[in-house]
């Protein structure tokens, strides 16, 4: 199967600064990266769809500024938490999904980067 | 618009016990359907999917789902259980054709099996 890597797959850092979160497909190139939260013992709630070279989709209620995306290139997606609180403290979880045709349009998973905001 | 609800937050399983986890979607247009498991601080690994064709689906690790269009369900099952198999599953829906593909998921329910 396709491989999704993150990094870092633990952070903790400050109230008030900002973490960047890096998302790979490390064996295909991803048209688009999807990227959830996932709170303690919740489902996994979508909050951007990101394609290649163009601006992120926003779910309703995520803050764009606050959860800066960029996908610069076709295995590469970064979430970024602007000015990071605890209640930013969370499971983030990305997705990526292949070019059209390829791997039947599947998204496959990344491990999750814990995020912890003290 | 699309949902998907999952009854039972919790199962526990004896194991070598049948598991039945199950799944009802909503969907407006024809749907895919997804079973995904987390094991804990992980990411989703695909178990099945249901796209077109054959309504019976056969996952890995010995789990497999039927497609229910009138039922609007897509429960998941295994004969046996195993230790190894708890866990915390997903089902999740995908309108076919819909923008950029995205997946909405169930709640998730925890899978226990005792010894």
């Amino acid at each position: 199967g396709a491989v999704v890597s993150q990094h870092p797959s633990r952070v903790i850092c400050k109230s008030g600064t900002s973490v960047k979160i890096e998302c790979r497909s490390l064996d295909f190139q991803a048209t688009t990266m999807f990227w959830y939260r996932q709170f303690p013992k919740q489902s996994l709630m979508l909050m951007a769809t990101s394609n290649e070279g163009s601006k992120a989709t926003y779910e309703q209620g995520v803050e764009k500024d606050k959860f800066l995306i960029n996908h610069a290139s076709l295995t590469l997606s970064t979430l970024t938490v602007t000015s990071a609180h605890p209640e930013d403290s969370s499971f983030y979880i990305c997705s990526a999904r292949a070019l059209a045709g390829s791997r039947n349009n599947e998204q496959f998973f990344g491990p999750g980067t814990r995020l912890t905001v003290l | 618009a699309q949902s998907v609800t999952q009854l039972g937050s919790h199962v526990s399983v004896s194991e070598g016990a049948l598991v039945l986890l199950r799944c009802n979607y909503s969907s407006s247009v024809p749907p895919y359907l997804f079973w995904y498991v987390q094991y804990p601080n992980q990411g989703l690994q695909l178990l099945l999917k249901y796209t077109t064709g054959a309504t019976l689906v056969k996952g890995i690790n010995g789990f497999e789902a039927e497609f229910k269009k009138s039922e609007t369900s897509f429960h998941l099952t295994k004969p046996s259980a195993h230790m190894s198999d708890a866990a915390e599953y997903f089902c999740a829906v995908r309108t076919s054709g819909g923008s950029n593909y995205k997946l909405t998921f169930g709640k998730g329910t925890l899978l226990t099996v005792n010894p």
